[in-house]
Order: structure tokens, then C-alpha cells, then sequence
């Protein structure tokens, strides 16, 4: 079945750590993207991007870094500059803009302390 | 300005019950789509059904369809014949402007809750 792989489901980091979450999807399709989800919020766009070596800042990109080497891949790091790292962090892919759903992962629980 | 707003931070509702989730947006696109997801206690974002600006029929999909009111830009859930797997999260997203655009803009959601 094609879908949306994240891992590791749980994340621990030290503070002043980098740190990647995998994200790799088999659906071919080109766009993919990044959200962060805090408790009691909606989702804010990280990173995303629409073709592969190509990719566009979010609402919060600051503190994070991706990569698109591969159609399948969109690794998401956080770096030891983001403020307030510990969150939910969801991997997205569309098959193109406008009217097209976004198929998600099950997502990385990421934990700093 | 909150460009999706979803008013209701919380719902009970009896089983088998209809239940209707409460999305109004604000664009001055005239192209626009909106989009319902559901998200279970596990995390994962399920997409539920989605709605084109030039649509002229709401949409439907199984047990979920859309109240699409384009003059009032309200675009509400409504799910029949509730279940107990029902009781999720559930957010209202839009995407606007043109075919270029990938960004989707989400309501603080909905946690609905189904009572046996």
C-alpha cells in the first residue's frame, strides 16, 4: 500500500542538539511538506516543497532545515536554533496544488529538554 | 485576521446523531478550495472531503458531506448517523488563489466527542 512513512514515532533531544525526522513517501507524488502542531492549535507550514532540489520557506521556517534530493525523501532537521523545538511534527504529500488532498504520515512526537 | 475559523472548541454528541461542525473562512479569492480533516487520538491526519470555490453542488463523501454557503463563506461538516469512531479532532483547512498555490491555511479545530 503506498503511503507516508515518518519515524521515529518518539523523539528525545538534548537541548543545543540537531536533530532529523525521516520522512519518506511512496505515492509518487512531487509536492511535499512540513507541519509543526502544538496542542490546542491548528497546523502551521514549516517547509515545503514542490519539485525535487527545490523547496520553500513556511510561516515558521526559522530554526529548521530541509533537504530534497529524492522525490520519495523530505528530511526535516532542527537545529539548535529553534527556540521551542518540542512539538508535533507531521510530513504531508500532495500529487499538485489547488484541489489536491494532502496524504499525511503518523507523525514524530519530538521531546527536548 | 483568522482566515479559518472553526467556533466550536468542543462537541459532545449521542451516537447515532447528526452532527454538524462549524468552518467559516475569509478570502477575497475568488478560486479557492476547502478541505476537512480528521485527526484520531493516534495522529494521523485523515483527509474526509473537499470543496472547490465553482463547485456548485456540496460535496459528499460516504457519511460526511459539506454545507458550502459561498455568500455567508461558511463551509460546515456535517456527519450522519455518528459513530463511536467519530470522536476525533477535526480541522477545516483552505487553499486559495490559484493553481500555483500549495499552501493550505487550518482552523485551531474541533474536538468532537461521541457519547454511546
Amino acid at each position: 500500500d503506498g503511503g507516508i512513512t515518518q519515524s521515529p514515532k518518539y523523539l528525545f533531544r538534548k537541548e543545543g542538539q540537531n536533530v532529523t525526522l525521516s520522512c519518506e513517501q511512496n505515492l509518487n507524488h512531487d509536492a511535499m511538506y512540513w507541519y509543526r502542531q502544538d496542542p490546542g492549535q491548528g497546523l502551521r507550514l514549516i517547509y515545503y516543497s514542490q519539485i525535487v532540489n527545490d523547496f520553500q520557506k513556511g510561516d515558521i521556517a526559522e530554526g529548521y532545515s530541509v533537504s530534497r534530493e529524492k522525490k520519495e525523501s523530505f528530511p526535516l532537521t532542527v537545529t539548535s536554533a529553534q527556540k521551542n523545538p518540542t512539538a508535533f511534527y507531521l510530513c504531508a504529500s500532495s500529487s499538485g496544488p489547488y484541489g489536491s488532498p494532502l496524504h499525511f504520515g503518523n507523525g514524530t512526537r519530538l521531546t527536548v529538554t | 485576521a483568522q482566515k479559518i475559523t472553526q467556533t466550536q472548541p468542543g462537541m459532545f454528541v449521542q451516537e447515532k446523531e447528526a452532527v454538524t461542525l462549524d468552518c467559516t473562512y475569509d478570502t477575497s479569492d475568488q478560486s479557492y478550495g476547502l478541505f476537512w480533516y480528521k485527526q484520531p487520538s493516534s495522529g494521523e491526519m485523515i483527509f474526509l472531503i473537499y470543496q472547490g470555490s465553482y463547485d456548485e453542488q456540496n460535496a459528499t463523501e460516504g457519511r460526511y458531506s459539506l454545507n458550502f454557503q459561498k455568500a455567508r463563506k461558511s463551509a460546515n461538516l456535517v456527519i450522519s448517523a455518528s459513530q463511536l469512531g467519530d470522536s476525533a479532532m477535526y480541522f477545516c483547512a483552505m487553499r486559495e488563489g490559484g493553481r500555483s498555490n500549495y499552501q493550505l491555511i487550518w482552523g485551531a479545530g474541533t474536538k468532537l466527542i461521541i457519547k454511546p
